[in-house]
């Protein structure tokens, strides 16, 4: 079947340190993969967008991986600050709609 | 750029009334609408697709006489959940799609919480 998943459980983080973040999937063949922020009781803000053929995307802070071959996204914010928690939601295509993972909170903790 | 608006933000109603929930894209033109329900701590789940001018199409296990959707312009779309029940008690946010890098981005509504008493 096909699924999305990422971490349910929160991540911690002491400030200044990377946060790393994974989105994996099976039974999909995406052409492109999308990151997003969420805070609560907010909708989602788009934030990178990396496609089958990239490797890895820059954004300021942060950066997306794309690994076709393991079925993996990997999304890293840097120099991790109290601002940075929230909802982290990875979105794949498919057939022209966003399939959505349930998203892993972020507390990073100064 | 790229700002979706949703109104209201949040509406608490009797079980039995209908609630409209509208959705606008301020500063583009959005050909396509897409309507979600979020329960909390879960993740987003498409309730259906709106485009301008036609029928939307809904996901399966949506009730599309539940759930009417009006895609009247390029910049409006229009949710109405007709004879609410406290199991319709969720987030409901919209998005509008824009043609970026590579493919569509979605622009986010801030959500509206809908509370059936």
């Amino acid at each position: 079947s096909q699924k999305i998943e990422q971490n349910s459980e929160a991540l911690n983080i002491q400030e200044g340190k990377t946060a790393t973040l994974t989105c994996n999937y099976t039974n999909y063949s995406p052409a492109y993969l999308q990151w997003y922020r969420q805070d609560p009781g907010r909708g989602p803000v788009f934030l990178l967008l990396i496609r089958e053929n990239e490797k890895e995307k820059r954004k300021e802070r942060l950066k997306v991986t794309f690994d076709t071959t393991l079925k993996q996204s990997l999304f890293h914010i840097t120099a991790s600050q109290p601002a940075d928690s929230a909802t982290y939601l990875c979105a794949l295509d498919s057939n022209y709609q966003l399939i959505w993972g349930a998203g892993t909170k972020l507390i990073i903790k100064p | 750029g790229a700002v979706v608006s949703q109104h209201p933000s949040w509406v608490i109603c009797k079980s039995g009334t209908s609630v409209k929930i509208e959705c606008r894209s301020l500063d583009f033109q959005a050909t396509t609408m897409f309507w979600y329900r979020q329960f909390p701590k879960q993740s987003l789940m498409l309730m259906a697709t709106s485009n301008e001018g036609s029928k939307a199409t809904y996901e399966q296990g949506v009730e599309k006489d539940k759930f009417l959707i009006n895609h009247a312009s390029l910049t409006l779309s229009t949710l109405t959940v007709t004879s609410a029940h406290p199991e319709d008690s969720s987030f409901y946010i919209c998005s509008a799609s824009r043609l970026g890098e590579g493919g569509n981005e979605q622009f986010f509504g801030p959500g509206t919480r809908l509370t059936v008493l």
